[in-house]
């Protein structure tokens, strides 16, 4: 298996603009997971996914910020619109398991940069 | 603040060293998990200790867990440089169905 693809792994983009980020996670796992990480507030969790369906969206700074999974080999982060506030590491991940059971397996992060 | 905690930030140490990070919480838990994230990298899993379990070794890796304490240590014996990362810790409470992050401890080896 490939890991949890995400892409783009860099995004430029001016204030205003909408930006999509894309994950693809491990196949066969149920739990998807997105976070941000920056300097000043290290990893944060925005919202989890178990079979598709969000289950805890809690961590989503604003209604800016959106995400969906349309099947079980797909998910989307949406930021319209962007704010350079956003400038952060996006991160997807994947589990087997119920969040915090066993491994989350984490894609190489989109790097975004709001400009 | 976060749930869990580790100390220190930042250690230093020279190749062939042991290094100790130490990480600290709040809740009850289910586990605690170690990950390290290298420079520019995703995270990536090292080691997984239940509630119910006082130390666990990984190769060159040992975990204690404390949870009278609240606390739990990783220690990486015989230090390379390629182990110049950032490390996490992420406890599961027994409330939550997710884990949450620590600030981590940047570690650097010197060769």
């Amino acid at each position: 298996d490939a890991g949890v693809i995400q892409s783009p792994r860099h995004e430029v983009t001016e204030m205003g603009q909408e930006v999509t980020l894309r994950c693809k996670p491990i196949s066969g796992h149920d739990y998807l997971f997105w976070y941000r990480q920056t300097m000043m507030r290290g990893l944060e969790l925005l919202i989890y996914f178990n079979n598709n369906v969000p289950i805890d969206d809690s961590g989503m700074p604003e209604d800016r910020f959106s995400a969906k999974m349309p099947n079980a080999s797909f998910s989307t982060l949406k930021i319209q619109p962007s704010e350079p506030r956003d400038s952060a590491v996006y991160f997807c991940a994947s589990s087997l398991l119920g969040a915090g059971e066993n491994e989350q397996f984490f894609g190489p992060g989109t790097r975004l940069t709001v400009l | 603040s976060q749930q869990g905690e580790e100390d220190p930030q930042a250690l230093s140490i020279q190749e062939g060293e042991n290094a100790t990070m130490n990480c600290s919480y709040k809740t009850s838990i289910n586990n605690l998990q170690w990950y390290r994230q290298n420079s520019g990298r995703g995270l990536v899993h090292l080691i997984l200790i239940r509630s119910n379990e006082r130390e666990k070794h990984s190769g060159r890796l040992r975990v204690t867990l404390d949870t009278s304490k609240k606390s739990s240590s990783l220690l990486i014996t015989a230090s390379r440089a390629a182990d110049t990362a950032s490390y996490f810790c992420a406890t599961r409470d027994t409330n939550a169905g997710k884990s949450t992050f620590g600030d981590g401890t940047t570690l650097t080896v010197k060769p």
